[in-house]
């Protein structure tokens, strides 16, 4: 078993949807990181979160560090969301990444 | 603030050579991690430097190594390079190891 797993693997979405996808973890961590990847190769870190919440425009990642689960939330999706979405746990000075989300969102 | 950035961008190496890339961290950064991205495996974790030490390494053959040098700039080096080996190598720098990444543009290495 995986020691980070993301959920849905693949998210298809019209443009104006609430996005939400899920990151579940089986390790001890210090942080958990938010990641955004584009077609062209590019990673963007989105957010690095140790517990609670955090907003950034249209973004929202939340975590609870009790039941080891994070979410990553997009409100008011667009196509330029699309884009594949890591959630990445810091573990003993150790990235542990999980496979990624793939979304598209279709206009 | 100049991003990370990677050199070469682009590579292309036959079997058995050996290969050298090159990450300069973001300035005041002193943590370099690499990672390699295949469409297969993912992103994979390959080892992370601090202040010129290793911190961790992740699950790879003892052919991929690193260095980390007192300007915090990173190099990696591939020996006796495989098929296998063609991927997207990225480095990322942070201020420090829980700090949030920032990723360089890779460098696409193509081995024949």
């Amino acid at each position: 078993k995986n020691e980070v797993e993301q959920s849905p693997q693949n998210l298809t979405a019209q443009e104006g949807e609430f996005i939400t996808i899920n990151c579940s973890y089986s390790v001890g961590i210090s942080a958990l990181h938010w990641l955004q990847q584009h077609p062209g190769g590019g990673i963007v870190s989105l957010f690095m979160l140790s517990s609670g919440k955090k907003k950034h425009g249209r973004l929202i990642a939340t975590i609870n560090i009790q039941e080891k689960h994070s979410s990553l939330h997009i409100t008011a999706s667009h196509p330029r969301d699309s884009a594949v979405y890591i959630c990445a746990v810091l573990s003993n000075y150790q990235l542990i990444w999980g496979a990624g989300t793939k979304l598209i969102i279709k206009p | 603030k100049a991003g990370v950035t990677q050199t070469p961008r682009y590579l292309i190496k036959t079997r058995g050579q050996q290969v050298t890339l090159s990450c300069s961290p973001i300035s005041g950064h002193r943590s370099v991690s690499w990672y390699q991205q295949t469409p297969g495996q993912g992103l994979q974790f390959l080892f992370e430097y601090f202040s010129e030490t290793q911190r961790n390494k992740g699950n790879f053959p003892g052919r991929f190594s690193g260095r980390q040098f007192s300007n915090s700039r990173s190099e990696m080096n591939v020996s006796t390079l495989e098929l296998g080996d063609s991927a997207l190598y990225l480095c990322a720098s942070s201020f420090g190891t829980s700090e949030t990444q920032y990723f360089g543009p890779g460098t696409r290495l193509l081995v024949l």
